[in-house]
C-alpha cells in the first residue's frame, strides 16, 4: 500500500466548475506540500501547510491532521489550471519526502 | 525570486554513453536532491546531498552517480546509460530541517531518452 494516495487520478472539468483533488497518508508528517506541474516538466510548490487550512487566489488546501487527509480546491477553474497535480509529505521520522502519484486534471473551455 | 536550473531541457543519449545532468540552485540551500519521474510512479529520490562532497542514496540510487563540488551545484551522473533510465530528471534543493521551511523548490526537468 502507497503511503500517500491521490484521489482521483484523472479528472476532467467544464470551465467554472470547483475542483476537489484529495491526499490521504499512512505516516506521521510534519509538513504536507502540493505541487503543480504543467505539461513541459517543471513543478511549482503551490501550498506548504502542517495544519488548518491555507489559501492562495483561486486556490484554498487543508489539512486534517487527525484524519491524516488534505484537499486541494480550485475555485472557478479555468483552462489554464490544466496541470498535474502532486501531494508531497515531509515525513517525522526521517524528514524523508514521499510523493503522491499525482492527479491530472484537465479543464475544458 | 528563487530558481533551481538544469543545463538541459531535452537530452537523448546512447546507450552505454556516459551522462552528465547538472543543476544550480542560487538560494545558498545546503539540501539539493534529483529525482526521477515515470508515469504511474511518481517521483523516486535518487540521491540527495546536505552538505559540500556529502551524498546519501534515495530510494533508488543503482545506477546512478552524484558529484557535490560546490555547495550550488549538484551533478547527476549515469556511468553507462541504459534505456530503462529513460525518464525526467527533476532536481531540488531546500534548507536543512530546522533552518526555517523545508519547502522544495524544484528545477524545470530534463527528460532524458537513451536510445
Amino acid at each position: 500500500k502507497n503511503e500517500v494516495e491521490q484521489s482521483p487520478q484523472n479528472l476532467t472539468a467544464q470551465e467554472g466548475e470547483f475542483i476537489t483533488i484529495n491526499c490521504s497518508y499512512s505516516v506521521g508528517i510534519s509538513a504536507l506540500h502540493w505541487l503543480q506541474q504543467h505539461p513541459g516538466g517543471g513543478i511549482v510548490s503551490l501550498f506548504m501547510l502542517s495544519s488548518g487550512k491555507k489559501k492562495h487566489g483561486r486556490l484554498i488546501a487543508t489539512i486534517n491532521i487527525q484524519e491524516k487527509h488534505s484537499s486541494l480546491h480550485i475555485t472557478a477553474s479555468h483552462p489554464r489550471d490544466s496541470a498535474v497535480y502532486i501531494c508531497a509529505v515531509h515525513m517525522n521520522r526521517d524528514d524523508k519526502i514521499i510523493f503522491g502519484k499525482g492527479t491530472r486534471l484537465h479543464i475544458l473551455p | 525570486d528563487v530558481k533551481v536550473t538544469q543545463s538541459s531541457r531535452y537530452l537523448v543519449k546512447r546507450t552505454g554513453e556516459k551522462v552528465f545532468l547538472e543543476c544550480v540552485q542560487d538560494m545558498d540551500h545546503e539540501n539539493m536532491f534529483w529525482y526521477r519521474q515515470d508515469p504511474g510512479l511518481g517521483l523516486r529520490l535518487i540521491y540527495f546531498s546536505y552538505d559540500v562532497k556529502m551524498k546519501e542514496k534515495g530510494d533508488i540510487p543503482e545506477g546512478y552517480s552524484v558529484s557535490r563540488e560546490k555547495k550550488e551545484r549538484f551533478s547527476l551522473i549515469l556511468e553507462s546509460a541504459s534505456t530503462n533510465q529513460t525518464s525526467m530528471y527533476l532536481c531540488a534543493s531546500s534548507l536543512l530541517p530546522g533552518q526555517g521551511s523545508n519547502e522544495q523548490f524544484f528545477g524545470p526537468g530534463t527528460r532524458l531518452t537513451v536510445l
